[in-house]
């Protein structure tokens, strides 16, 4: 299996502009996460779906993010319109049913100027 | 909700030296804990992982980490470090009988530096 799989890896946009995170967690993996790093917050758990369902947003920091899991093999992260202190990087994860790991993906490094 | 406490946000240890990260979790009934490592720009990847049994825990690159109940704690050590141990260390967390779900909660984390 290739592992998670994040796209786009760099991304550089100007503030007000829609950023579309992208994931493909491990085959067969019922859970998956996405998270946010930055030096100040260090690692936040942002949102995490079941079975493609979102079970947790608390962590989403407001409106102006949203995730969806469409199907069992693609999730997406959006903000919209995006910020300066939207800079950071994103990291989806998955897991097995019973999470005995979350299996991280490279991350996407997100810079709104 | 539970929450992990990694005390150290750095620590600078010279080559084939020992070191410890210290962890230190909330109380629950049952956890799982994990180390995760980051080397730089890279996502994470588990180091080790306590779900049960044995409280010393062995993962690779020669760590090693012990679940202590007791104290609430899972410290990460090992007894020589290389410099290609420089990196940043995560502890974590899931309860995984907790009925608002089984979510991972990272630490702050903790940079180790080795210096030659």
């Amino acid at each position: 299996d290739a592992g998670v799989i994040q796209s786009p890896r760099h991304e550089v946009t100007e503030m007000g502009q829609e950023v579309t995170l992208r994931c493909k967690p491990i085959s067969g993996h019922d859970y998956l996460f996405w998270y946010r790093q930055t030096m100040m917050r260090g690692l936040e758990l942002l949102i995490y779906f079941n079975n493609n369902v979102p079970i947790d947003d608390s962590g989403m920091p407001e409106d102006r993010f949203s995730a969806k899991m469409p199907n069992a093999s693609f999730s997406t992260l959006k903000i919209q319109p995006s910020e300066p202190r939207d800079s950071a990087v994103y990291f989806c994860a998955s897991s097995p049913i019973r999470i005995t790991e979350a299996f991280f993906g490279q991350g996407t490094r997100l810079t709104v100027v | 909700a539970q929450s992990v406490t990694q005390l150290d946000s750095q620590v600078p240890v010279f080559e084939e030296a020992p070191v410890e990260l210290r962890c230190n979790y909330s109380s629950s009934v049952s956890v799982y804990l994990f180390w995760y490592v980051q080397y730089p720009n890279q996502g994470l990847q588990l180091l080790l992982k306590y779900l049960s049994g044995s409280t010393l825990v062995k993962g690779i690159n020669g760590f090693e980490a012990e679940f202590n109940k007791s104290q609430t704690s899972f410290h990460l050590r090992k007894p020589s470090v290389h410099i290609s141990d420089t990196a940043e260390y995560f502890c974590a967390v899931s309860d995984p009988h907790s009925s608002s779900a089984s979510k991972i909660i990272f630490g702050s984390g903790t940079r180790l530096s080795i210096r030659p």
